[in-house]
């Protein structure tokens, strides 16, 4: 069974430069997180959707981050304009369903650095 | 407080010793518990669920104390591939917040 994919790998911008990652989760799981791990740190939950309805983004700095899922699929996360506190891991995560007692299996990641 | 605190290490132990290590979560209402094992540069993997009656994986048991409110994880016969950031996982339940994630403590299995 393929794993939940992520690209790009790596990237590298300057900031206030927008920057964009995609996520494709394993197929038929209705559930995609995203999270953010800074060197030194646990991961930290973005946004989760439920197929294509966010279900939590109350850790999302609004400002700048925004997510979609809209066919309840493929999500893109986008920071605009980037700082240099983003730069860190990001985690894409999917589970069958919403329930957190279920296994989330977790992308390569995308490590982003901000210059 | 901070919701999940784990110590970060790192837990130095000789191959085939015993290490044990607590992860403290802050909200009594906290619904599940896991633990996660991160390798250097890699996504993080579902190690273990935590149960209330604790359980055991060959050479891995996680315990839950509710009342002290803290888990742990025990590694019997430590392998070099152990060698890893163990990450405690808490959801603290009614649909909030998602689950919380410690810093994680990094072990290293020496030869």
């Amino acid at each position: 069974e393929a794993g939940v994919a992520q690209s790009p790998r790596y990237k590298i911008i300057e900031k206030r430069q927008s920057v964009a990652f995609w996520c494709n989760p394993i197929s038929g799981h209705a559930t995609l997180y995203w999270y953010q791990q800074i060197l030194g740190q646990g991961p930290k939950l973005l946004i989760q959707f439920q197929n294509n309805g966010v279900v939590d983004d109350s850790q999302l700095p609004k400002d700048r981050f925004s997510a979609e899922r809209l066919k309840g699929v493929d999500s893109t996360l986008k920071i605009q304009p980037a700082k240099l506190e983003d730069s860190a891991v990001y985690l894409c995560a999917s589970s069958l369903g919403g329930d957190f007692q279920e296994t989330q299996y977790f992308g390569p990641g995308t490590r982003l650095l901000v210059l | 407080r901070k919701e999940v605190e784990q110590d970060p290490g790192p837990f130095n132990v000789p191959e085939g010793a015993t290490v044990a290590f607590n992860c403290t979560y802050s909200n009594s209402a906290s619904q599940s518990f896991f633990w996660y094992r991160q390798d250097c540069r890699k996504e993080p993997k579902l190690l273990m669920s935590v149960y209330s009656s604790g359980n055991e994986d060959g050479r891995f048991t996680a315990q839950l104390n509710r009342a002290s409110q803290y888990i742990s994880l025990l590694i019997r016969d430590s392998k070099l591939s152990d060698s890893a950031t163990y990450l405690c996982v808490v959801d603290p339940g009614g649909g909030a917040d998602g689950l919380t994630f410690g810093k994680g403590t990094h072990l290293i299995i020496q030869p």
